[in-house]
């Protein structure tokens, strides 16, 4: 079955970059793009981004454009996103999830990034 | 690109049903039939329920139907259940070629 594995929780001081990985398994892991989208406590979900597996055609929300990289590693089925300077307000649980040419149909369990001084 | 449109919070009795709107623009939810709708249960990931408008995923009860008419998609849940109170969000592909959600609604079974 599709399984989207992600790193756990991170603490980080406002200025720094935190990157967290999502490990795909139970499909062909270059067939398919792959989704960030974050949640921050009380709000609703927010699209980051998509990065395809042959990171030619990575897209990335105005809001993080020059803020965020998405990218891939074919030899381990593992996804990234780095998020730079760091903020208060981008606390939030991030989430990978697959691409299935219509949008979103699998989530990984997401990860909490607690940006605190 | 703005998010889409949802109310903050519907109800409704066992056995009722209810539908969820999600109101976008011409450039995302009424310029595509890309529209999805995912539940999600406080603690857990978001489970895709509806995509392409009207589609639902295998394993997704019936009681779930989505519908789209012109800027407003909309999600209907019938035969209410307990296990169906959870947030809800619709998504859209946009004409910029990135994705964009909906705030949110709150279902709440009285």
């Amino acid at each position: 079955q599709v399984l989207l594995v992600q790193s756990g929780t991170e603490v980080e001081k406002p200025g720094a970059s935190v990157k967290v990985s999502c490990k795909a398994s139970g499909y062909t892991f270059t067939s398919y793009s792959m989704h960030w989208v974050r949640q921050a406590p009380g709000q609703g979900l927010e699209w980051m981004g998509i990065t395809k597996p042959n990171g030619a055609d990575t897209r990335y929300a105005q809001k993080f454009q020059g803020r965020v990289t998405m990218t891939m590693d074919r030899s381990t089925n593992t996804v990234y996103m780095e998020l730079s300077s760091l903020r208060s307000d981008d606390t939030a649980v991030y989430y990978c999830a697959r691409d299935n040419n219509y949008g979103i149909d699998y989530w990984g369990q997401g990860s909490l990034v607690t940006v605190s001084p | 690109q703005s998010a889409l449109t949802q109310p903050a919070s519907v109800s409704g009795s066992p056995g009722q049903s209810i539908t969820i709107s999600c109101t976008g623009t011409s450039s995302d939810v009424g310029g595509y039939n890309y529209v999805s709708w995912f539940q999600r249960h406080p603690g857990k990931a978001p489970k895709l329920m509806i995509y392409d408008v009207t589609n639902r995923p295998s394993g997704v009860s019936n009681r779930f139907s989505g519908s789209k008419s012109g800027n407003t998609a909309s999600l209907t849940i019938s035969g209410l259940q307990a296990e169906d109170e959870a947030d809800y969000y619709c998504s859209s592909y946009t004409t910029s070629r990135t994705w964009v959600f909906g705030g949110g609604t709150n279902l709440t079974v009285l």
